[in-house]
């Protein structure tokens, strides 16, 4: 079982939210973890997002707008990535990612499509 | 502004070896973190190796252990990865990126890419 697990896909609809999983497998305890997100548009670059542990301990990457929020899910171990206010530039993929064992390691990745 | 301009991708038969490069420039090299992210034709992203500012911490993936080795010139402000035995699986393109610090930190900037293809 991967470290991380994320849906392959998702879809929204312009000016709704979205809401992206990240499953920590069983064992590894959500509530200890940063989450990072990373978005990747179509032959772009990766970006860098946000981080979030806590209330307390969060992190907005440079640029990225307010309606890109963390949270986590502890009854499903579960990092999430909230976009509000869906834009159709927002589709991409979103991979999250932690460091673990000192090792990175990435999610699968979702794809966002926005119709 | 930052710049991370990856170099030396290419096609490589299976088992040769590959030496890829990395040229920072306008932030001050010797402060950060660097790492090498790599991301196979149509898949995700996945962390290869990562080096902290003087060298004194390094890692590697369970996948590359072994076979690739990570350093830098602060110097130079180059970052390097000498790929070694080679295999198809390594096939991707491959992102150096940036950190504030070794470990629980994010990669900030990430250069464009070079691409390694590993095929007979």
């Amino acid at each position: 079982q991967p470290v991380l697990t994320q849906p392959t896909s998702l879809s929204a609809s312009p000016g709704a939210s979205a809401r992206f999983t990240c499953t920590l497998r069983s064992g590894i305890n959500v509530g200890t973890y940063r989450i990072y997100w990373y978005q990747q548009k179509p032959g772009s670059l990766p970006r860098y997002l946000l981080r979030y542990k806590s209330d307390s301990d969060k992190q907005q990457g440079s640029g990225v707008p307010s309606r890109f929020s963390g949270s986590k899910d502890a009854s499903t171990n579960a990092g999430l990535l909230l976009i509000s206010g869906l834009q159709s530039e927002d589709e991409a993929d979103y991979y999250c990612a932690i460091w673990y064992s000192s090792t990175w390691v990435f999610g699968g990745g979702t794809k966002l499509t926005v119709l | 502004e930052v710049q991370l301009v990856e170099s030396g991708g290419g096609l490589v038969q299976p088992g040769r070896s590959l030496r890829l490069s990395c040229a920072a420039s306008g932030f001050t090299f010797d402060d950060y973190a660097m790492h090498w992210v790599r991301q196979a034709p149509g898949k995700g992203l996945e962390w290869v190796s990562g080096i902290s500012w003087n060298s004194g911490s390094i890692g590697y993936a369970d996948s590359v252990k072994g076979r690739f080795t990570i350093s830098r010139d602060n110097a130079k402000n180059s970052l390097y990865l000498q790929m070694n035995s080679l295999r198809a699986e390594d096939t991707a393109l491959y992102y150096c990126a940036k950190a504030l610090d070794y470990g629980d930190h994010p990669f900030d900037y990430w250069g464009q890419g070079t691409l390694v293809t590993v095929s007979s």
